[in-house]
């Protein structure tokens, strides 16, 4: 079974802080996605990457930056943080973009005052 | 741009009827690939099952879906709900190779004894 790391699991930060999220897999897969999951609104894409250094915009990528330093980590990070982005965020993994298997990580609830 | 429609946002139902969950798509690519992914509360979104040809039905721990081109459909269906299958299942369409996938806004299923 694929293995997704997140951290932290829980964040509170103020409107306008620096928030960074983190993800690790340790599968060797290829692709890394970052979503943010909200009510009526399902999984939405914020950006993903295909190997270390690529980052390629996904469907919700205003306020958000993300950084792919290795094959393994894949981050996202909110400079000017607004309490629209409190939400749910998840990463995943997969080997191949198209048929392979979105594997999760376990999530990251952050709340924005 | 790719879309996917799950009408359903809430269904609640007794154990043991069936339950039927929609899933239509739009698309230019002319060979999609369909998901459906579930979440469990507490848990991290994984896959259900995924499509395979035009209009051959894949089964997965009791679900089972067909992908019709004809219709833009991949509905989701299960003879005999059980308690456990409460969760939020959410629908995925990847266009082909290096395109991610987009997720419909999800459905949440609550089953009743």
């Amino acid at each position: 079974e694929a293995a997704v790391t997140q951290s932290p699991r829980n964040k509170v930060t103020v409107t306008g802080g620096n928030v960074t999220l983190s993800c690790r897999q340790t599968n060797s897969h290829n692709y890394m996605y970052w979503y943010r999951q909200d009510t009526g609104h399902g999984l939405r894409l914020i950006h993903y990457s295909y190997g270390a250094g690529n980052l390629q915009i996904g469907d919700v990528p205003d306020g958000y930056k993300a950084t792919r330093t290795t094959q393994e980590d894949f981050f996202l990070l909110l400079e000017l943080a607004s309490p629209s982005q409190t939400s749910l965020y998840f990463c995943a993994s997969s080997g191949q973009v198209n048929q392979d298997t979105q594997y999760f990580g376990p999530g990251t609830r952050l709340l924005v005052l | 741009g790719d879309s996917v429609t799950q009408t359903e946002g809430l269904v609640t139902l007794t154990e043991g009827l069936p339950v039927m969950l929609n899933c239509t798509y739009q698309t230019i690519y002319s060979n999609p690939f369909l998901f459906w992914y579930v979440h469990y509360l507490n848990e991290s979104p994984r896959l259900l099952l995924k499509s395979s040809t035009d209009n051959k039905r894949t089964e997965h721990q009791g679900f089972h879906a067909t992908l019709h081109k004809s219709s833009s459909s991949f509905h989701l269906q299960k003879s005999s709900a059980q308690l456990s299958d409460s969760a939020l299942y959410y629908c995925a369409l990847s266009e082909g190779f290096a395109s991610a996938l987009t997720f419909g806004s999800g459905t949440k299923v609550i089953v009743l004894p």
